[in-house]
């Protein structure tokens, strides 16, 4: 079993609609999550980043976490065609750490699509 | 404000050359730094990180190294390319406890 499972997609919705990208974990020493967008051929992009179950918003960006599930969600409100990238969900130990670095756990991205 | 600065963009090399990326972070000192490789599908597989200068730790047996000669500076090297090698590289930088802030990344075809 993988450590952070994420569905491949491609997710493919009209402009407008509200986009539910998801990961579900499976060890519960995760304790800090990320949502990254990457561009075809760029960089991931940091999206959102919290460390607690709950809900963080940021403009059309929500990012929810549930630490008794081990399930994170980001939700996209009003998706416009810019929003069409590939998403991951990243998942860390974190904490001040010495040897340890503070290595991300990937899950493999999903592709969306979103069209006029 | 901080920045990181990867190159080349794009690079073409043939079986059995050396390789040598270059990654570069600005405006923070000590950060952690990390090499990743991105295949299709895969999502991102770690292969190096450093807390400091010197201090590697490798994550994936394979024919790369890595090095940090300075504070800010990370290289990926190989001294033998293999088709394997091919890929998307990335480097990225953290603070101590917190969120990764990535290059543009690399594409490297080994032909």
């Amino acid at each position: 079993q993988k450590e952070v499972e994420q569905d491949p997609g491609p997710l493919s919705v009209p402009e407008g609609a509200i986009v539910s990208l998801n990961c579900t974990y499976s060890n519960s020493a995760f304790q800090y999550f990320m949502w990254y967008r990457q561009y075809s051929r760029k960089g991931p992009e940091l999206l959102m980043y919290t460390y607690s179950s709950g809900n963080k918003e940021d403009g059309r960006f929500t990012a929810q976490v549930d630490k008794s599930s081990k399930y994170i969600s980001l939700f996209i409100r009003d998706s416009q065609p810019s929003d069409s990238a590939t998403y991951l969900c990243a998942l860390t130990r974190g904490g001040i750490l010495t040897g340890g670095g503070n290595k991300l756990t990937f899950g493999t991205g999903t592709q969306l699509k979103v069209e006029l | 404000s901080q920045t990181i600065h990867q190159w080349p963009a794009t690079l073409v090399q043939p079986v059995g050359s050396p390789l040598s990326l270059e990654c570069t972070v600005e405006g923070t000192s000590n950060p952690n730094l990390y090499w990743y490789r991105q295949a299709a599908g895969r999502g991102l597989q770690l292969l190096f990180y450093s807390v400091g200068i010197g201090q590697i730790s490798s994550e994936v047996p394979q024919n790369l190294s890595a090095s940090r000669p300075q504070d800010r500076q990370f290289i990926l090297s190989s001294k033998k390319l293999l088709l394997s090698d091919s890929g998307f590289y990335l480097c990225a930088w953290s603070r101590k406890g917190a969120e990764a802030f990535f290059g543009q990344g690399t594409r490297l075809t080994v032909v």
